[in-house]
């Protein structure tokens, strides 16, 4: 089955600068990587996806970019605010023809703290 | 309507008690899943509903039994759990077919097994 492994476990970045977190994977099928924001006590929520067939996408702060040779892929997020300070979690997934029966496997998680 | 609704949000059960979560989407999704997450770790995917029939077991204890009356409701029954069990249970949905278009995440129910 598809082993997702996410780089760093926790990272604190000052208030404007930039922060970058890393996933690999090791199923060569999974061609969609979204990413989850989880606040303390809160649900997942989907901050942005990318699919197999493009390298990166953008999304005002935030941009993912995909690296399918080397099976990686990475979140960027610019300009980072306090507001952004959460946990990170990296997912992959198939695309089975079968509806419904894709596996999104997260990775471990990045605890993101942005000091004022 | 955009949510993913979960009840109760807090659930403090006896091992020997029965109990069951609730989950409910008025979005047309067709696939729908329950999820635990225990503390500072990740979602681990336990069911898959897919068209209201179960696809995916990840070999879940059967002291969870989960149950999709239509398609927009979802059930986990919770009979002799231990106090391991305890987590914070997420459902989420998603819509298809044939294409990812990103899980839905309920706020989840947050159970406590004494």
């Amino acid at each position: 089955g598809e082993n997702v492994e996410q780089h760093p476990s926790t990272l604190s970045v000052q208030e404007g600068d930039s922060a970058v977190i890393k996933c690999t994977y090791s199923d060569s099928a999974s061609n969609y990587f979204p990413w989850y924001k989880q606040e303390l006590g809160k649900r997942p929520q989907l901050i942005i996806d990318i699919r197999s067939n493009v390298g990166e996408k953008k999304d005002q702060r935030i941009a993912v970019t995909l690296n399918k040779t080397a099976k990686h892929f990475s979140l960027h997020i610019t300009e980072t605010q306090p507001e952004d300070s959460a946990v990170y979690f990296c997912a992959a997934s198939p695309l089975i023809s079968n509806f419904g029966n894709e596996k999104l496997t997260f990775g471990t998680g990045t605890r993101l703290t942005i000091i004022p | 309507d955009t949510e993913v609704t979960q009840t109760p949000k807090h659930l403090v059960m006896g091992m020997t008690n029965k109990k069951s979560l609730k989950c409910e989407q008025h979005m047309g999704h067709r696939a729908m899943y329950w999820y635990k997450q225990k503390a500072k770790k990740p979602p681990e995917l336990m069911f898959v509903y897919s068209y209201e029939k179960l696809s995916i077991n990840e070999s879940v204890p059967s002291r969870f039994s989960p149950e999709c009356p239509n398609s927009s409701l979802l059930n986990l029954h919770l009979h002799a759990l231990q106090p391991e069990d305890s987590a914070l249970y997420l459902c989420a949905s998603s819509q298809g077919p044939g294409e990812h278009y990103g899980y839905t995440f309920g706020s989840g129910t947050r159970l406590t097994v004494v």
